[in-house]
């Protein structure tokens, strides 16, 4: 069965410095994969996904990006961290199959302070 | 545009209780159905999802989930809560066609089970 391996657990950045969350998958290839933000007392988000290597769609206007650079790896990214950037960042996998579900990791913790 | 709405934020139940959260959905036609549960500083753990067929789902953990077209629900139960069941509990849909794989949560709700 998949695996999704996600790093660091836990990030405590200042405001302004540039973030990088990585998102590797195990056990398939050539998945769907997702960014989900999820704010404190707040649903999830959808931030970006992705169908394939390079190719990424964006949900939400926002100074993060992402970034897919191989067929099992999903990066989110940004520049200039603000302080509404802070929140749990959980990276998601979906097969192609129409009837599999949504898959977690087990998420970032972002702290901008 | 696709919704979901779970009307309790929190839900306080005595281990051992049975339990009923509800989820409501706004989509044009039937969606798949998901309940996902989140322990704290955790991801989320699917327990069960409806795509067709039999409207009673049986899930993870001895939940179960109906899906009721005519009220547009997808309320998740357990006759019998354990202490290990308290978490936060999201509901979501998912479009079928053109927005595959992107799904919509409720806000969730969290459950407290007292001893």
């Amino acid at each position: 069965s998949q695996t999704i391996h996600q790093w660091p657990a836990t990030l405590v950045q200042p405001v302004g410095s540039p973030l990088s969350l990585e998102c590797t998958v195990e056990g398939t290839s050539n998945p769907n994969l997702y960014w989900y933000r999820q704010a404190a007392g707040r649903g999830l988000q959808l931030l970006f996904y992705s169908v394939g290597i390079g190719q990424i769609s964006s949900e939400v206007p926002q100074n993060l990006s992402a970034s897919r650079p191989q067929d099992r790896q999903f990066i989110l990214s940004s520049k200039k961290l603000l302080l509404s950037d802070s929140g749990f960042y959980l990276c998601a996998l979906k097969l192609t199959d129409r009837e599999d579900p949504l898959h977690f990791g087990n998420g970032t913790r972002l702290t901008v302070t | 545009a696709q919704s979901v709405t779970q009307p309790d934020i929190h839900i306080t139940v005595s281990e051992g209780a049975s339990l009923e959260l509800r989820c409501n959905y706004s989509y044009g036609a039937t969606p798949y159905l998901f309940w996902y549960v989140q322990s704290p500083g955790q991801g989320l753990q699917l327990l069960l999802k409806y795509f067709s067929g039999d409207t009673l789902v049986q899930g993870i953990k001895g939940f179960e989930a109906e899906f009721k077209r005519s009220q547009s629900s997808f309320n998740l139960r357990k006759p019998s809560v354990h202490w290990s069941d308290a978490a936060e509990y999201f509901c979501a849909v998912e479009g079928r066609g053109s927005t595959l794989g992107r799904l919509y949560f409720g806000r969730g709700t969290q459950l407290t089970v007292w001893p």
